[in-house]
C-alpha cells in the first residue's frame, strides 16, 4: 500500500462548479499535508499546506485535513479553466524529512 | 518570493552519453535540495538527497553511480545522468525546502530527459 493515495483522475467539470480533491494516508506519523499545482512539463507549485487537522482556507482554495479518516481534501470554489492542472497532495513527517506524494489528479475545467 | 531555477528545461540526448542538470537557488540559501523523478501519470519519486559540502544521500534503488549529485555551494546543486538509456528518460525535478520543517518547498521547473 502506498503511503498516500490519489486517484489519478481525470476530473472534468464546467466554470464555476465546486471541485473536490481527496487522498488518503497511511501514515500516522504525517503532520503536514500539502497541496501542490502542477501545469503539464512545468515543476509542482505549492498552493497550500496545513498543519494536523483542520481546514485553511487562502481565497478560493480551500485545505482539510481529517487525521482521524487519514483524509486530505482540497476545495476549489467557481472553479475557472485556468485552474486545469494536476494536483498533487504531499505529506510530511514533520522536522527535517522528505515529502511523500500522491500519484496527482488531472483537473480539467471547461469554459 | 523564494524560487528555484532549474536548467535546461528540456534535453535530448544520444543513448551512452552524459547530461547535466543544474538547480539554483536564487534568492536564498539552500545546504538541501532534493532531486525527484517523474515518469508520465505518476507521482513524484525522491531519488536523493544533496547535501552541500558532503555526499547525496540516495534513496533505495538509485545508482549513484549513474545519477552523480554535486552540491558545491549553498546556492547550486547539479545532477548529472552518466551513460544515459532510453530507460532513462523522465522528468527531473529539484527542489529545496526554505526552512527545516520543509513545510515550504520550492521546486524547480523541471528537466524534460529524453534519450533516443
Amino acid at each position: 500500500q502506498k503511503e498516500v493515495e490519489q486517484d489519478p483522475g481525470p476530473l472534468s467539470v464546467p466554470e464555476g462548479a465546486i471541485v473536490s480533491l481527496n487522498c488518503t494516508y497511511s501514515n500516522s506519523a504525517f503532520q503536514y499535508f500539502m497541496w501542490y499545482r502542477q501545469y503539464s512539463r512545468k515543476g509542482p507549485e505549492l498552493l497550500m499546506y496545513t498543519y494536523s487537522s483542520g481546514n485553511k482556507e487562502d481565497g478560493r482554495f480551500t485545505a482539510q485535513v481529517d487525521k482521524s479518516s487519514k483524509y486530505i481534501s482540497l476545495f476549489i470554489r467557481d472553479s475557472q479553466p485556468s485552474d486545469s492542472a494536476t494536483y498533487l497532495c504531499a505529506a510530511l513527517r514533520g522536522g527535517y524529512s522528505t515529502l511523500t506524494f500522491g500519484k496527482g489528479t488531472m483537473l480539467l475545467v471547461s469554459p | 518570493g523564494a524560487v528555484v531555477s532549474q536548467h535546461p528545461s528540456w534535453v535530448i540526448c544520444k543513448s551512452g552519453t552524459s547530461v547535466k542538470i543544474e538547480c539554483r537557488s536564487l534568492d536564498f540559501q539552500a545546504t538541501t535540495m532534493f532531486w525527484y523523478r517523474q515518469f508520465p501519470k505518476q507521482s513524484l519519486m525522491l531519488m536523493a538527497t544533496s547535501n552541500e559540502g558532503s555526499k547525496a544521500t540516495y534513496e533505495q534503488g538509485v545508482e549513484k553511480d549513474k545519477f552523480l549529485i554535486n552540491h558545491a555551494s549553498l546556492t547550486l546543486s547539479t545532477l548529472t545522468v552518466t551513460s544515459a538509456h532510453p530507460e532513462d528518460s523522465s522528468f527531473y525535478i529539484c527542489s529545496a525546502p526554505l526552512d527545516r520543517g520543509n513545510t515550504e518547498a520550492f521546486f524547480g521547473q523541471g528537466t524534460r530527459l529524453t534519450v533516443v
